[in-house]
């Protein structure tokens, strides 16, 4: 139980386009869902938070308006990266917390590598 | 606010080898505390987790991990690697509501044969 999984897992787009990332909880309700960041070789950057069905809660530093947040049912949130540019080329994991095993445990989708060109 | 540290950013052990992980942690809450394992190219997946109950937790693949509470700690231990072991390991702590989730830098451990 508690699979969180993530489309596309791999995606390059020219700079300048928008590219959306699913995030989808197969087999629990995710009450809260989270998106990180994650740099080559470095830890994960907590990007936001989303409860369904409320506006995402952003961390100082990331343009709400960059990473539009859609979290409108308790099994997906989107993350859409507008204008990409390629410094926003990076490795994006969502992971989410919900009905399904014990409080407070975050679990995690397999990820998407995005490169913008 | 919570904070982890972890000061091994790079852990070589030789297969077959005992290896500890080190993790401490900082909050003025009380916390919760988990382990995950990162391979190359893919999300996370959580190797074990300290809720309450038992301080020495037991997790996925032989891993076990010990709280400790008066040095602020949560060491990984697994006293015999293999070389799919070889992976990035990050610490995280959140409030006891399971919110305010901060992670540690990440150690990797490279398993030698």
């Amino acid at each position: 139980g508690a699979v969180v999984s993530q489309h596309p897992s791999r995606v390059i787009c020219k700079s300048g386009t928008s590219v959306k990332i699913e995030c989808r909880s197969l087999d629990f309700q995710a009450t809260t869902m989270f998106w990180y960041r994650q740099f080559p070789k470095k830890s994960l950057m907590l990007m936001a938070t989303s409860n369904e069905g409320s506006k995402a809660t952003y961390e100082q530093g990331v343009e709400k308006d960059k990473f539009l947040i859609n979290h409108a049912s308790l099994t997906l949130s989107t993350l859409t990266v507008t204008s990409a540019h390629p410094e926003d080329s990076s490795f994006y994991i969502c992971s989410a917390t919900g009905t399904s095993g014990e409080v407070g445990t975050q679990y995690f989708g397999p990820g998407t590598r995005l490169l913008v060109l | 606010a919570q904070s982890v540290t972890q000061l091994d950013s790079q852990v070589p052990v030789f297969e077959e080898a005992p290896v500890e992980l080190r993790c401490n942690y900082s909050s003025s809450v009380s916390v919760y505390l988990f382990w995950y394992v990162q391979y190359p190219n893919q999300g996370l997946q959580l190797l074990l987790k300290y809720l309450s109950g038992s301080t020495l937790v037991k997790g996925i693949n032989g891993f076990e991990a010990e709280f400790n509470k008066s040095q602020t700690s949560f060491h990984l231990r697994k006293p015999s690697v293999h070389i799919s072991d070889t992976a990035e390991y990050f610490c995280a702590v959140s409030d006891n509501y399971g919110q305010n989730f901060v992670f540690g830098p990440g150690t990797r451990l490279s398993v030698l044969p």
